[in-house]
């Protein structure tokens, strides 16, 4: 079965560093990926995902993020944190055949200082 | 505007009681999930429906029920079997391709109580 690790559970950030979640996945073949947000008692949005082509993807609100095979991983970057982009970051695979799930990661917190 | 409605927001329950969380939806999505999220373990699929009238356990089935008569609609019950209902529940659609490859929308939740 497919899984999904994002390594850290915390992350502080000072407002405009830049930033880099990480995010490593356990499939066979090639995943579906996705990057969600969300704040505090909110439901998930979407930044980005990946099925295919480009590896370097765009999202919004400035958020890219790279898929590279060779290391499982579609780590989200984003050059310059602004103070709003305190929330919780998940990762997340699907795949075709996989009866229409996801799996998610168990999140990142993402704290900004300013 | 097109999105998922979820309600209530906080519910509180007795043990021993079931409570229904309600899930409409108005982006004519044919698939519906229901997830539970708890502090430090992620989303954990309960259960999920592509098509009305059909539906398939997820992760975490136990102690829970759901229905889908209506495309629009997906509510979950969390039964007296259910042996640690404290959580957050995130309703979720997606359109046919299925949540594998295509996006989720997610509702604003429904936190449940347990006293």
């Amino acid at each position: 079965a497919q899984s999904v690790t994002q390594p850290d559970i915390h992350i502080t950030v000072s407002e405009g560093a830049s930033l880099e979640l990480r995010c490593n996945y356990s499939y066979g073949a090639t995943p579906y990926l996705f990057w969600y947000v969300q704040s505090p008692g909110q439901g998930l949005q979407l930044l980005l995902k990946y099925f295919s082509g480009d590896t370097l993807v765009q999202g919004i609100k400035g958020f890219e993020a790279e898929f590279k095979r060779s290391q499982s991983s579609f780590n989200l970057r984003k050059p310059s944190v602004h103070w709003s982009d305190a929330a919780e970051y998940f990762c997340a695979v699907g795949f075709t055949g996989g009866g229409n799930k996801l799996t998610f990661g168990t999140g990142t917190q993402l704290k900004v200082e300013l | 505007d097109g999105g998922i409605t979820q309600s209530p927001k906080y519910l509180f329950r007795k043990e021993g009681q079931n409570v229904t969380l309600s899930c409409e939806q108005n982006l004519n999505h044919d698939a519906m999930y229901w997830y539970r999220q708890d502090p430090g373990q992620g989303l954990r699929l309960i259960y999920y429906s592509q098509i009305v009238n059909d539906f398939q356990k997820g992760d975490i089935a136990e102690g829970y029920s759901v229905s889908r008569e209506k495309k629009e609609s997906f509510p979950l019950t969390v039964t007296s079997a259910q042996k640690n209902p404290t959580a957050f529940y995130l309703c979720a659609s997606s359109n046919g391709q299925g949540a594998g490859t295509g996006e989720l929308f997610f509702g604003e939740g429904s936190r449940l109580t347990v006293l």
